[in-house]
């Protein structure tokens, strides 16, 4: 099974509607990470949280919310779709603290493509 | 500002050709350094990483990839080229003064011709 998992995995909605994506993790850690991925700019962050009670903004949070519902669940809502949030959304967990002489290292689910129209 | 920089939006090869993908990040202080590669409809693996220690990294399915810090480079290679190679690359950094920030590059889609 996959140890980060989001739902779904693809949706067509459309603009004004309110939608949720979903991410859950079996990996045990507690942080977790919000991106998008748009064609030619790489992945941007949307939202981080470091713990249950910890949630913060990334560089491109406006139009977006989030819930830290527990350790394993972290869920990205568009409280309005507009057709410009159209894009591969990613969630990512990451190892903090990492091992000793390692590095904190991000691990990605496998996307929700979103299309709003 | 921590930028990366991907040389080439594309880069196609011949099968058991040499692979070359190019990253350059911009700050003076080296940042650790990651490549990612996604398949088609599936999300990011980790390929390798660099963090400290031995500048020559080796990473799954290959690869590897060296750290510079004279030429500010961590270019990924793979001695010959496979159909299954064929994938999007991603160069990523986490400057050494944040713990989680992660700042990806545009990304490098890899074509591997029969």
């Amino acid at each position: 099974d996959a140890d980060v998992t989001q739902t779904p995995r693809n949706r067509i909605t459309k603009t004004g509607k309110r939608i949720m994506l979903e991410c859950s993790q079996t990996k045990g850690h507690d942080r977790m990470y919000w991106y998008r991925q748009d064609p030619g700019l790489g992945l941007r962050l949307i939202y981080y949280s470091f713990d249950v009670k910890d949630i913060n903004k990334g560089e491109i949070s406006d139009g977006y919310s989030v819930s830290r519902q527990a350790q394993a669940k972290f869920s990205l809502s568009l409280e309005s779709a507009i057709p410009n949030q159209t894009a591969l959304y990613f969630c990512a967990t990451s190892d903090f603290p990492p091992s000793a002489g390692d590095r904190e290292t991000q691990y990605f689910g496998p996307g929700t493509r979103l299309l709003v129209l | 500002a921590q930028s990366v920089t991907q040389l080439g939006s594309h880069v196609s090869v011949s099968e058991g050709a040499l692979v070359l993908l190019r990253c350059n990040y911009s700050s003076s202080v080296p940042p650790y350094l990651f490549w990612y590669v996604q398949y088609p409809n599936q999300g990011l693996q980790l390929l390798l990483k660099y963090t400290t220690g031995a500048t020559l990294v080796k990473g799954i399915n290959g690869f590897e990839a060296e750290f510079k810090k004279s030429e500010t480079s961590f270019h990924l290679t793979k001695p010959s080229a496979h159909m299954s190679d064929a994938a999007e690359y991603f160069c990523a950094v986490t400057p050494r003064d944040s713990s989680y920030k992660l700042i990806f590059g545009s990304g490098t889609r890899l074509l591997v011709r029969p």
